[in-house]
């Protein structure tokens, strides 16, 4: 089974611009969760989705946001960029039936897409 | 989420078995610990997770101490592919809920010859 593949893997902008980064989850994973990692901060959570609707919300200002497709694809987007935003941007997929059987929340994660903003 | 405790650093010999601690002291009933690690710029790698009792798998086995406070990822035979940053985690396993997973700083393994 494929795993999770984040698309950009590198990607260079520039400061005010935006930009938009995507995530296919594994095939069957119904949530997808995205994270921040930086030198600095270390991994931090931005938000997740299930079921096309974002259920939890890291941190982080309103220039950070995201969506989830009918097909579990998300995507999430930096509007207006900072310096500071220059990361790795992870995003981690997980089965997530209701009832919470132990494992099916398990969260697998993706390469990773590395933003560097100058 | 319970926090989590573990050393900065670790050495291993390759070959030999890496024993990874982690101190949860405040830990309730219905959370599980969770492992996962990270090879330089990567993304991170599910390890094991368990709840009470010992697990073990392909990779690594888990040894939660009775009370529960504290738990150790044993890497049986480490190579020097499993050099990388372990994380502990302890977490909440959600009812179709939200979750999200904590990150503290890890436990840098350095396997080496």
């Amino acid at each position: 089974k494929a795993g999770v593949t984040q698309t950009p893997r590198y990607l260079i902008k520039t400061r005010g611009q935006q930009v938009t980064l995507s995530c296919s989850p594994i095939s069957g994973h119904r949530s997808v969760s995205w994270y921040q990692q930086t030198p600095g901060q270390g991994l931090q959570f931005l938000f997740e989705y299930f079921s096309e609707t974002q259920r939890n919300k890291g941190n982080f200002p309103g220039r950070f946001s995201g969506r989830q497709f009918s097909n579990s694809r998300s995507e999430m987007n930096v509007s207006t960029l900072e310096l500071g935003d220059s990361a790795l941007y992870l995003c981690a997929s997980s089965l997530k039936i209701a009832g919470g059987v132990s494992g099916t929340d398990t969260q697998y994660f993706g390469p990773g897409t590395r933003l560097t903003v100058l | 989420d319970a926090k989590t405790t573990q050393p900065t650093s670790m050495d291993c010999a390759e070959g030999r078995a890496a024993n990874l601690p982690c101190n949860h002291s405040t830990i309730s009933g219905n959370e599980y610990v969770y492992w996962y690690r990270q090879i330089h710029s990567q993304g991170p790698q599910y390890i094991i997770h368990g709840l009470k009792n010992n697990e073990t798998n392909e990779m690594a086995s888990l040894i939660i101490t009775e009370d529960r406070k504290s738990s150790t990822l044993i890497l049986p035979h480490a190579t020097l592919r499993d050099t990388a940053v372990y994380y502990c985690i302890v977490r909440d396993q959600p009812t179709g809920t939200a979750s999200k997973l904590t990150f503290g700083t890890g436990t840098r393994l350095q396997v080496t010859l």
